[in-house]
């Protein structure tokens, strides 16, 4: 069965960066396309962007341009969202969430969300 | 950018009662690239629909999706207790972002 697990809450002061990990199981890793969503406490969902995993190829949302990247290790079918010079207002769980086919680019499964909090 | 508009924000109503949730699009959503999500306190957001009417894997079939071009409905037939939480629209077509929409509280009256 499809299985993302990210890694754990994370705190970061203002203007650091931080990294969020992203394990996939159960599925060929390469053969779908993985987003980044984020919910900011009491709030809704915000899509960041995607990657490709097998080309590595990105696409990010306009308001996060220049300040994240998304990687992947195929070795160990892991995503990664890096977001740099955190404020206050990314405070947030943030989701990884694959696309529930190749045709279908909804997101079918999600991670269970790491928390970062971004406080001096 | 496509904006998505839900309506209302919060819905109050008993189990049993029928729910009419409605997602309006600022411009045409490109080949019913439509889904609905559904999310309770502290999980994350579970797929519902997907194409504007197709139910994903594992959901009852009191949910149903409906619509095109901008305006799009999620309707639950009849509402089982564990059916009050928050749901989304969130289009994915061909042009990101891939926006959500802001969420409508379906909560118990």
């Amino acid at each position: 069965q499809v299985q993302l697990v990210q890694s754990g809450a994370e705190v970061k002061k203002p203007g650091a960066s931080v990294k969020v990990s992203c394990k996939a199981s159960g599925y060929t890793f390469t053969g779908y396309y993985m987003h980044w969503v984020r919910q900011a406490p009491g709030q809704g969902l915000e899509w960041m962007g995607w990657i490709n995993p097998n080309s590595g190829g990105t696409n990010y949302a306009q308001k996060f341009q220049g300040r994240v990247t998304m990687t992947r290790d195929t070795s160990i079918s892991t995503a990664y969202m890096e977001l740099s010079r955190l404020r206050s207002d990314d405070t947030a769980v943030y989701y990884c969430a694959r696309v529930l086919t190749t045709v279908t680019p909804a997101s079918g499964y999600w991670g269970q969300g790491t928390l970062v909090t971004v406080s001096s | 950018e496509i904006v998505l508009t839900q309506s209302p924000g919060t819905l109050s109503l008993s189990p049993g009662e029928r729910a009419t949730l409605s997602c309006r699009a600022s411009q045409s959503v490109s080949s019913s690239y439509l889904a609905w999500y559904q999310q309770k306190p502290g999980q994350a957001p579970r797929l519902l629909i997907y194409g504007a009417s197709s139910r994903a894997t594992g959901i009852p079939d009191r949910f149903s999706g409906s619509g095109s071009g901008t305006d799009f409905t999620l309707t639950i037939s009849r509402l089982e207790p564990e059916d009050f939480a928050v749901y989304y629209c969130q289009q994915y077509g061909s042009s990101p972002p891939n926006t959500f929409g802001g969420g409508t509280k379906v909560e118990i009256k």
